[in-house]
């Protein structure tokens, strides 16, 4: 399957920072990636579509100041976390749909995100 | 959005044993419902998929039923093995993919 790559995979970083997680699409192009965050033993929760070369769609509840997607080209998405606080600490994790299986969605690895 | 509930949260089932997995789904425009097994800590792995055009899709051990009247779907794992012990979620999608809430499924040896 298409391969889906996402950095890091684990940080910690103080309250009042940011953070940048990098999700990129290392064997096709992705038009649209995905967002997602979940906490521990429970779902996964839709945060964001991100679309290249045009705003994200953010879903209801989701702060878009806080939660900063850019989707620069076809094979990178970033989201930034801004001026994080400790109840932002989840695992947060993309995903990628390869527009030759338009159907499927690839998973990068995940992130871990702590903040102290 | 798309409201996709997942039933049950738990599950446990001999070695050998069935298990069957049920989700629902509010928006009559979803036309893929892929089922994806997450281990802890891991990426979720896409296990079988099926699209609204189908009623029902088989790979080996593991089969999906699709019912689009009722806008319910499922999933059944045959002749269970410790290594499906997982957390398994479904999803409904048109563009976005919305997840159920997971199943966490025990296999005991």
């Amino acid at each position: 399957g298409a391969v889906v790559s996402q950095h890091p995979s684990w940080v910690i970083c103080k309250s009042g920072t940011s953070v940048k997680i990098e999700c990129r699409s290392l064997d096709f192009q992705a038009t649209t990636m995905f967002w997602y965050r979940q906490f521990p033993k429970q779902s996964l929760m839709l945060m964001a579509t991100s679309n290249e070369g045009s705003k994200a769609t953010y879903e209801q509840g989701v702060e878009k100041d806080k939660f900063l997607i850019n989707h620069a080209s076809l094979t990178l998405s970033t989201l930034t976390v801004t001026s994080a606080h400790p109840e932002d600490s989840s695992f947060y994790i993309c995903s990628a749909r390869d527009p030759f299986r338009r159907s499927e969605a690839f998973f990068g690895q995940g992130t871990r995100l702590t903040v102290v | 959005g798309e409201n996709v509930e997942q039933h049950p949260s738990t599950l446990s089932v001999q070695e050998g044993d069935s298990a069957v997995i049920k989700c629902t789904y509010s928006d009559s425009a979803s036309n893929y419902f892929p089922w994806y097994k997450q281990e802890l800590g891991k990426r979720p792995q896409l296990i079988i998929d099926i699209r609204s055009n189908v009623g029902e899709k088989k790979d080996q051990r593991i089969a999906v039923t699709l019912n689009k009247t009722a806008k319910h779907f499922s999933l059944h794992i045959t002749e269970t093995q410790p290594e499906d012990s997982a957390v398994y979620f479904c999803a409904a999608t048109q563009d976005q993919f919305y997840f159920g809430t997971g199943t966490s499924l025990t296999v005991i040896p």
